[in-house]
């Protein structure tokens, strides 16, 4: 199975930072990776997929990049509806062995 | 607008089963694969299973933690996609999360229903 790792498991951050997280593949999977929003008590939310194409909807101060084992999402200019867990997730394997990352948890410093 | 409804959730012991159901709407139901994802108490995201269109077959594919003990089905006549559970374990305890698969990725999800696994 493919493993993604996905760092860092939590964060502070201000208002108006500049966001990085990470996903790491334990092989090379293309650009088959999403990027998925989960706040408190409420469903994920997708945001990105094919590695760097936005979902209808989603703020363009949210991005991605990176193809083959490593990956970026960052949010340019955190807003507060922001603070939230962030998930990646591979679909190379597609249908079989979808996995995702371990989320990493965006808080307020 | 895309709408997922989960329902059937609850307590249930050790050993028994139990079927959840995903009632959609908003789109054309038949046209899509389906997901099922779960969430344990305070943990991440896992993936449980899959069940193809009928126009590819409407055949499954599971997660290894539950294979040959969880079944989805769906029935396009009434937009409802379903998740039975046999020989539920207490490591099943999670929020259980019905999908619209996108090419690979979970496009629209549920609001989930909680599935608690104890004696």
């Amino acid at each position: 199975a493919i493993r993604i790792t996905q760092s860092p498991s939590s964060l502070s951050a201000s208002t108006g930072d500049r966001v990085t997280i990470t996903c790491r593949a334990s092989q090379g999977i293309s650009s088959y990776l999403a990027w998925y929003q989960q706040k408190p008590g409420k469903a994920p939310k997708l945001l990105i997929y094919a590695a760097s194409t936005l979902q209808s909807g989603v703020p363009s101060r949210f991005s991605g990049s990176g193809s083959g084992t490593d990956f970026t999402l960052t949010i340019s200019c955190l807003q507060s509806e922001d603070f939230a867990t962030y998930y990646c997730q591979q679909y190379y394997s597609y249908p079989w062995g979808l996995t995702f990352g371990g989320g990493t948890k965006v808080e307020i410093k | 607008e895309v709408q997922l409804v989960e329902s059937g959730g609850g307590l249930v012991q050790p050993g028994r089963s139990l079927r959840l159901s995903c009632t959609a709407s908003g789109f054309t139901f038949g046209d899509y694969a389906m997901s099922w994802v779960r969430q344990a108490p305070g943990k991440g995201l896992e993936w449980v299973g899959f069940i193809r269109s009928k126009a590819y077959g409407g055949t499954t594919e599971y997660a290894a933690s539950v294979k040959g003990r969880f079944t989805i089905s769906r029935d396009d006549s009434k937009s409802i996609a379903y998740l039975q559970m046999n020989s539920l374990k207490t490591e099943d305890t999670a929020v259980y999360y019905c999908t619209r698969q996108g090419e690979g990725w979970f496009e629209d999800w549920g609001q989930g229903t909680l599935v608690t696994v104890s004696s």
